[in-house]
């Protein structure tokens, strides 16, 4: 029944060491975000993909990239994570962009040590 | 660009009673006004959202009211129960029409 599907949910790195987080959704959406989310914070809007077409939030760093290479499979890498990349990260899909009903993913949490 | 602030931070209910989360936007262009609930080690869900063509939308004992001359929206949760203690974020679309969280409102509900 699961319709947005994130792997793994605990993810553990060392400062520095590349780390990609994966996405899958079942639901044919065309649009897939990723979201950073710290301890008691909102979620944090770092890209999305509207179909191929992806977009980049101006404050995301460069330190962080996506991947979409079909509809139902999107990748956050992170290329050379540091402590202040720990956290919660969510994965969302709608079927179109806007206003729209976002369909979140239960998040992996990443731990940089 | 849109600005939403969501008060308060936190709040205790005693378990059956109301509990009220309030929202303020700054773009009147704004017309869509999701609510999300997050529980603990999960993602957020969609509880109910409202469309400035009305001014209120109940869902069983969930119900959201929309000011639009003032600029504010709020969620109401009657008859709370344990299994409403959660996180809870308003949010409203920027002119691009992204979806600005606000902070979000701890509820415990107490028993």
């Amino acid at each position: 029944d699961a319709m947005v599907i994130q792997n793994p949910r605990y993810q553990v790195t060392q400062f520095g060491k590349p780390v990609t987080l994966s996405c899958s959704q079942t639901l044919n959406h065309n649009v897939m975000y990723w979201y950073q989310q710290k301890s008691s914070q909102a979620p944090k809007l770092l890209f999305h993909y509207y179909d191929k077409d992806f977009n980049n939030e101006a404050d995301t760093p460069d330190n962080f990239q996506s991947r979409r290479p079909n509809t139902s499979f999107c990748f956050l890498d992170i290329r050379s994570p540091g402590l202040g990349d720990a956290a919660m990260y969510l994965c969302a899909t709608s079927r179109d962009p806007g206003k729209q009903t976002q369909y979140f993913g239960p998040g992996t949490r990443l731990l940089v040590l | 660009g849109e600005n939403v602030e969501q008060h308060p931070s936190t709040l205790s209910v005693q378990e059956g009673d109301s509990a009220v989360i309030k929202c303020t936007y700054s773009d009147s262009a704004s017309n869509y006004f999701p609510w999300y609930k997050q529980e603990l080690g999960k993602g957020p869900q969609l509880i109910i959202d409202i469309r400035s063509n009305v001014g209120e939308k109940k869902d069983q004992r969930i119900a959201v009211t929309l000011n639009k001359t003032a600029k504010h929206f709020s969620l109401h949760i009657t008859e709370t129960q344990p299994e409403d203690s959660a996180v809870y974020f308003c949010a409203a679309p920027n002119r691009d029409d992204k979806i600005i969280f606000g902070k979000g409102t701890r509820l415990h509900i107490l028993p």
